[in-house]
């Protein structure tokens, strides 16, 4: 295991749903991010919170919303979905945050949207 | 688009093989990183090589850098099942503030 739990691991909703996707890190970290990874796509990064403080987010929609509480929890709610949301989202962690450092991902949460 | 490419885009071959993926990209980096994802799981960091570095091991693993052709390689050798996975890599541009990530090469090692 590498240390970040997602939950749960499948979520199925409707478009007038909301649900939250939960991620935590043992690790001591001070940097958590959400990916986001469509069938046949690169890897999208969607938000970066560094020390609880969000530093980027990239052009996501209002229907995502983050949320770090604290350095060893990240939420994502979700509300009013559409289909093509539908994907495999990973939470991901690493040390500080500084730009190249690797990251320390999560087994994923696979989100169907009807 | 700047993210890194991987080639090829799926590769298949037989337990005891040497699997080869290369990467390319188009700007200077500093450095490019290496993840590995079983099916419908999260990434695993392999190794990260340094823009001064040529090159990296890491057990069965073997990574190279060449900054003059913007390429890396990743070579497994001695290939396993458990090797079967998607590997990607990942960068991060000068001048710019997040990992990029291709889109991954498809590695099926048959038994």
């Amino acid at each position: 295991e590498t240390g970040v739990t997602q939950t749960p691991r499948h979520l199925v909703m409707g478009m007038t749903n909301k649900k939250s996707l939960k991620c935590e890190q043992h690790l001591g970290h001070n940097a958590m991010y959400w990916y986001k990874q469509s069938a046949k796509k690169p890897l999208e990064l969607m938000f970066v919170y560094s020390l609880e403080e969000r530093v980027e987010n990239n052009s996501v929609p209002s229907r995502f919303s983050p949320e770090c509480p604290n350095s060893s929890h990240l939420f994502l709610h979700l509300h009013t979905l559409q289909p093509e949301d539908s994907a495999l989202y990973l939470c991901a962690s690493s040390t500080t945050g500084v730009r190249d450092e690797k990251l320390f991902f999560g087994s994923g949460t696979q989100l169907s949207v009807l | 688009s700047q993210q890194g490419e991987e080639d090829p885009q799926a590769l298949s071959i037989q337990e005891g093989e040497n699997a080869t993926m290369n990467c390319s990209y188009k700007t200077s980096i500093n450095n490019l990183q290496w993840y590995r994802q079983n099916s419908g799981r999260g990434l695993v960091h392999l190794i990260l090589i340094r823009s001064n570095e040529r090159e990296k091991h890491s057990g069965r693993l073997r990574v190279t850098l060449d900054t003059s052709k913007k390429s890396s390689s990743l070579l497994i050798t001695a290939s396993r099942a458990a090797d079967t996975a998607s590997y990607f890599c990942a960068t991060v541009f000068q001048g710019a503030q997040k990992l990029v990530f291709g889109q991954g090469t498809r590695l099926t090692i048959n038994p």
